[in-house]
């Protein structure tokens, strides 16, 4: 059982629709990431926040807009999005920052599809 | 910029063969995470190696950090079916972590 919860597990949308991709963790832990992982592929990274604070965006494309509510909660807002965006998104969460051996917990993710 | 290479990118073993992945950075890695992704699961860690030489053991599964601290293995002994997935090492770059490409474990009962 994984402590991040992601909503929803699944979701469609159409290139016009604007929808948003939720996470929450209550594990206390300080930073919180979304990746993107495609078939056959490691997760990548799309953005961290450390401490509520966007402190790493990977050059990701300005149609996913990504949103720390609290120290608990993770939103990714998807607008005009392509069919190549879909993919296996992933909301993870470390006691702080990467690349510091903090063990990286990922929720169970939420399956998009564009069409 | 420093990479984490991942070998093989799959293998296939008959339940009860051994398997190992093995893992390669080109630069000293400071820690060395394992994680475990089930097919249509989520990545889930499965230990973290810190020390030059580093064994470490959870029942079949036995991990390895090399001695200059660029490579490390995971070792399973006797797969049983509930191995199948793909293990992905992954090693901190600045103030991230870079996932190998990882090795997806097939098991034929």
């Amino acid at each position: 059982d994984t402590e991040v919860t992601q909503t929803p597990k699944h979701l469609v949308m159409g290139m016009t629709n604007k929808k948003s991709l939720k996470c929450e963790q209550h594990m206390g832990h300080r930073a919180m990431y979304w990746y993107k992982q495609k078939a056959k592929k490691p997760p990548e990274l799309m953005f961290v926040y450390s401490y509520e604070k966007l402190s790493i965006n990977e050059s990701v494309p300005s149609r996913f807009s990504p949103e720390c509510p609290n120290s608990s909660l993770l939103n990714l807002h998807l607008h005009a999005l392509q069919p190549e965006d879909s993919a296996l998104y992933l909301c993870a969460s470390s006691q702080e920052g990467q690349g510091r051996g903090n063990t990286i917990y990922f929720g169970e993710g939420s399956w998009l599809t564009v069409v | 910029g420093q990479q984490v290479m991942q070998i093989p990118q799959y293998q296939h073993v008959q339940e009860g063969e051994d398997f190992t992945t093995y893992c390669n950075s080109s630069t000293t890695l400071s820690n060395i995470q394992w994680y475990k992704q089930r097919p249509g699961g989520h990545p889930v860690f499965l230990i973290q190696l810190v020390k030059s030489g580093e064994v470490k053991k959870q029942k079949r599964l036995t991990f390895q950090f090399g001695e200059a601290k660029k490579n490390s293995s995971l070792h399973i002994t006797a797969t049983q079916t509930t191995d199948v997935g793909t293990y992905f090492c992954a090693g901190p770059r600045g103030f991230k972590t870079i996932f190998g490409a990882g090795t997806r474990l097939f098991v034929k009962a």
